[in-house]
């Protein structure tokens, strides 16, 4: 079975652009996590989405939002690019929504913002 | 919320010692604990997990330990070998609706040949 894709892999922005981050997730899973990852603070939870449904949300500002679609692939979009946006994007799949089902990573889209 | 921490921070051992990692919490209503590994340039693999109505779980040269009571878990890993080198992350969840993952800060683990 194949593993949790994601698209592109690095991408490299200016300050106050926009960017969009896609995610496939393992077949038949149905939830789709995203999560930020830095040196400094580590990895930090951006949202959850099961059923095309965000179910669950990190403490992170509105200039993050996500979606998902029905064949469960999901996006994640920044807007208004800052310097500090610079991180490693993982998402993660589940079968099911909650908190006790294993999570399996994908390789993460390295953002780097200039 | 939920807070794990994590110790050590980095960890250094020679090929074929052990290594333990230990993760508190804070949540007591947690109960998920998963571990994962992350190589460079790669996202975090799932090595063990273990819930709590399980005191241990063992997978080969990797164990997991948890002491609800204390609110500590611990990944041990035996006879390590320079492939085992990578960032460690633990995690905890208390698995409800709309509850999710609350990550350890990581360790970085060097086994010197």
């Amino acid at each position: 079975k194949a593993g949790v894709t994601q698209t592109p892999r690095y991408l490299i922005k200016t300050r106050g652009q926009q960017v969009t981050l896609s995610c496939s997730p393992i077949s038949g899973h149905r939830s789709v996590s995203w999560y930020q990852q830095t040196p400094g603070q580590g990895l930090q939870f951006l949202f959850e989405y099961f059923s095309e449904t965000q179910r669950n949300k990190g403490n992170f500002p509105g200039r993050f939002s996500g979606r998902q679609f029905s064949n469960s692939r999901s996006e994640m979009n920044v807007s208004t690019l800052e310097l500090g946006d610079s991180a490693l994007y993982l998402c993660a799949s589940s079968l099911e929504a909650g908190g006790t089902d294993t999570q399996y990573f994908g390789p993460g889209t390295r953002l780097t913002v200039l | 919320g939920e807070n794990v921490e994590q110790h050590p921070s980095t960890l250094s051992v020679q090929e074929g010692d052990s290594a333990v990692i230990k993760c508190t919490y804070s949540d007591s209503a947690s109960n998920y604990f998963p571990w994962y590994k992350q190589e460079l340039g790669k996202g975090p693999q799932l090595i063990i997990d273990i819930r709590s109505n399980v005191g241990e779980k063992k997978d080969q040269r990797i164990a997991v330990t948890l002491n609800k009571t204390a609110k500590h878990f611990s990944l041990h890993i035996t006879e390590t070998q320079p492939e085992d080198s990578a960032v460690y992350f633990c995690a905890a969840s208390k698995g409800n609706y709309g509850q999710n993952f609350v990550f350890g800060p990581g360790t970085r683990l060097s086994v010197l040949p």
